[in-house]
C-alpha cells in the first residue's frame, strides 16, 4: 500500500473561489507530481517537483500553482476557480533515480466548479 | 521522444474470457515497463512491472512480458472476472528519466 494522501476527495465550489488541494506522502520520496484527468481518460502532467523548493510546470498548461516547502507536502492551488477546471486531480510521488522506481498515486481529488 | 501506445477501448468481455491489452513503446536507453489499473473513482495502482528484456511481471492473475525485439509489453489474463472492470494504463520510465510516460488507457468492461 502506498502512503500518499489527498484531501479533499470531493469538492464542489462556486466560480471565482480560491481552492487548495492537499497532498502528503510519508514515504520520504523526493519527487512529487500532479496530474489532471477527466474520468477514465488520459493523464496529463501539470506540475512536478524534484525536491524541496523545486517546482516545474508539466506537459499540460494549467492555471494552478504548486509549492514544495516540505518534502512530504505538495499542495496545488487555484486562485480563481472556473468551470473549465472541473476534473479529477491526482497526486503522485516516487523516489530514487533508477528506471525501476515505481510512481505511487493518491486516490484523487474530484473538483467540480459550478 | 519516449512514448507508449495502447490499444483503444473499450474492451468488452464476458466473465472467464481471455484478455489481451496491447501495449507498444518507443524509448531511448533501457526503460522499465509498468501496468497500472484504475478502478472507478480511485487513483492508479501498480499492477505489475518488468525492468529488463524478457522479464515477466505478474500479479493477481495478470501477466506481461517485456519484449525488446518487438518493443511490446502486452497485458494478459487467462480468465477475467467482473471485478477486473477498470481502466488499464501501460507506462514506461527510462534510466535517469524523471517522468513516467503513460499510455492513453484502455477501459475494460467484464459482464457476468
Amino acid at each position: 500500500e502506498a502512503d500518499i494522501y489527498q484531501t479533499p476527495r470531493y469538492l464542489v465550489i462556486g466560480t471565482g473561489k480560491k481552492i487548495t488541494l492537499e497532498c502528503s506522502q510519508t514515504m520520504g520520496h523526493d519527487k512529487m507530481y500532479w496530474y489532471q484527468q477527466d474520468p477514465g481518460m488520459e493523464l496529463h502532467l501539470i506540475h512536478y517537483s524534484y525536491g524541496v523548493n523545486s517546482t516545474e510546470k508539466g506537459d499540460l498548461s494549467s492555471e494552478s500553482t504548486v509549492s514544495r516547502i516540505r518534502t512530504e507536502h505538495f499542495p496545488l492551488t487555484l486562485e480563481s476557480a472556473r468551470p473549465s477546471h472541473t476534473s479529477q486531480y491526482l497526486c503522485a510521488s516516487s523516489g530514487g533515480q533508477g528506471a525501476a522506481n515505481t510512481i505511487y498515486f493518491g486516490e484523487g481529488s474530484w473538483l467540480t466548479v459550478v | 521522444g519516449d512514448s507508449v501506445t495502447q490499444m483503444e477501448g473499450p474492451v468488452t468481455l464476458s466473465e472467464e474470457a481471455f484478455l489481451t491489452i496491447n501495449c507498444t513503446y518507443t524509448a531511448t536507453g533501457y526503460p522499465s515497463l509498468f501496468w497500472y489499473v484504475q478502478y472507478p473513482g480511485e487513483g492508479l495502482q501498480l499492477l505489475l512491472k518488468a525492468t529488463k528484456a524478457d522479464d515477466k511481471g505478474s500479479n493477481k492473475g495478470f501477466e506481461a512480458t517485456y519484449r525488446k525485439e518487438t518493443t511490446s509489453f502486452h497485458l494478459e489474463k487467462g480468465s477475467v472476472q467482473v471485478s477486473d472492470s477498470a481502466v488499464y494504463f501501460c507506462a514506461l520510465r527510462t534510466t535517469g528519466g524523471f517522468k513516467t510516460i503513460f499510455g492513453a488507457g484502455t477501459r475494460l468492461f467484464v459482464k457476468a
